[in-house]
């Protein structure tokens, strides 16, 4: 069974400073990893994805995210935040398998609190 | 492209109803997948459909079911409403490709179950 753990609800930073939001993953074989963003009374947006190669994974908005194999973690980056990034995050997981692939499983959600 | 869109916005039930959901997908896009949010068990997997057939179920009890048409517009049916099927729900699009294998999801449904 696979699983996502996002550690923090609520994640605060100051506009310009840098933001971390926390995710890791347990997954059988390799994983195919996800970042979507919700606003209120939206949807979930798509934000980046991680299948094979690099790393570092460029998205939208100018958020990145860091693959860590054997930390099995995928955190969400952005050098320097603004207050409309204010959101819910979530991370989600599926096997890299065709099977299972559309399957996600989903962290808990991390709330980003960005102060002017 | 238009993007994922969900009919209706907002739903108010009562326990013991049916309802059913409706979605289409972005143009060309052949996978529908059914997401059930809630503030307790969070983001949950429904199920996904692709080319009219079920590919993928979540465990959900046998209450919850979905088809998809031959346009890839599909509908989700809950029978037998209870007060903990009240959520939003969710659902996504993808190009099943093995490269572009991303779900975008439309604004969702908001049923209340009184």
């Amino acid at each position: 069974a696979q699983s996502v753990a996002q550690p923090e609800d609520q994640v605060n930073v100051a506009e310009g400073n840098p933001l971390t939001v926390k995710c890791t993953y347990s997954v059988s074989g390799n994983p195919y990893l996800f970042w979507y963003v919700q606003y209120p009374n939206r949807g979930l947006q798509f934000l980046l994805k991680y299948i094979t190669g690099d790393n570092l994974v460029k998205g939208s908005y100018g958020f990145e995210a860091e693959f860590n194999k054997s930390q099995t973690s995928f955190h969400l980056k952005k050098p320097s935040a603004l207050v409309s990034d204010s959101a819910l995050y979530f991370c989600a997981v599926s096997p890299l398998m065709d099977t299972g692939r559309r399957a996600l499983t989903f962290g808990s959600g991390t709330r980003l609190q960005v102060q002017p | 492209k238009a993007g994922v869109t969900q009919t209706p916005r907002y739903l108010i039930k009562t326990r013991g109803q049916q309802v059913t959901l409706s979605c289409s997908p972005i143009s060309g896009h052949r996978s529908v997948s059914w997401y059930q949010q809630t503030p307790g068990q969070g983001l949950q997997f429904l199920f996904e459909y692709f080319s009219e057939t079920q590919r993928n179920k979540g465990n959900f009890p046998g209450r919850f079911s979905g088809r998809q048409f031959s346009n890839s517009r599909s509908e989700m049916n809950v029978s037998t409403l209870e007060l903990g099927d009240s959520a939003l729900y969710l659902c996504a699009s993808s190009l099943i490709n093995e490269f572009t294998d991303t779900q975008y999801f439309g604004p969702g449904t908001r049923l209340t179950v009184l």
